[in-house]
């Protein structure tokens, strides 16, 4: 079967850095996508790794380990605005999305 | 600019009535998706479709039905709501055309089912 895997919720401080991360079992593997839900609001896009490694954009990274069905989230310098939901969701053979549950994240001053 | 208008924004409908919710993408994008979103759940595929006139069944479409009869439109329909269909639906509409690229989301709809 497929399956998502991500702590349902972290706890940082402001200015601090925090590390989201996200185990999968899925049939294929096209890529893998974090999106970002405020409360009450629609998902947005953050990043979407293909390829082992580390992408980095501003603030946010994201990694991709391919054999070990593992990525991570990295968001430094922690502010108020970035407490939300952070989706994890790689995509299947199919090129279906197989998504988690989401990580609550709670950033506190 | 727009990008992806739903509505209702919220609606409390009795059990057994038909319901349509509404999508409008201004984006010209090809594909379109319905999910539903549960607390402690993922995001559930409802129906999609990757082209005008096309339509595909999701993870979870009893219940469900859609139509595709232009590029900026894809409503959803619930021939007869019962209680467990109570959730928020999003659509989202993408440009890619080899499965879903990144997904644009509207601002959803809160559907309650009684």
């Amino acid at each position: 079967g497929q399956n998502i895997d991500q702590p349902t919720e972290m706890t940082a401080t402001e200015g601090a850095i925090v590390q989201i991360n996200c185990t999968y079992q899925t049939s294929g593997f096209n890529g893998l996508f974090w999106y970002q839900q405020h409360a009450g609001e629609a998902p947005t896009f953050l990043s979407y790794n293909v390829l082992d490694g580390l992408e980095e954009k501003g603030r946010f990274s994201s990694f991709l380990s391919r054999s070990k069905g593992y990525s991570y989230l990295l968001l430094k310098e922690l502010q108020m605005k970035d407490s939300a939901s952070y989706l994890c969701a790689p995509l299947d053979s199919n090129y279906q999305l197989i998504w988690g549950a989401g990580t609550k994240l709670i950033i506190k001053p | 600019i727009a990008g992806i208008t739903q509505a209702p924004t919220s609606q409390i409908l009795a059990a057994g009535r038909r319901m349509t919710l509404r999508c409008t993408q201004d984006m010209r994008h090809n594909a379109m998706y319905w999910y539903r979103q549960d607390l402690g759940l993922g995001l559930r595929l409802i129906h999609y479709s990757n082209t005008a006139g096309t339509t595909g069944k999701g993870e979870v479409p009893d219940g469900y039905s859609v139509s595709r009869a232009n590029t900026d439109d894809f409503p959803l329909t619930l021939a007869s709501a019962v209680p467990s269909q109570t959730s928020v639906y999003f659509c989202a509409s993408s440009d890619s055309r080899e499965g879903p690229g990144e997904l644009f989301f509207g601002e959803g709809s809160r559907l309650t089912v009684l």
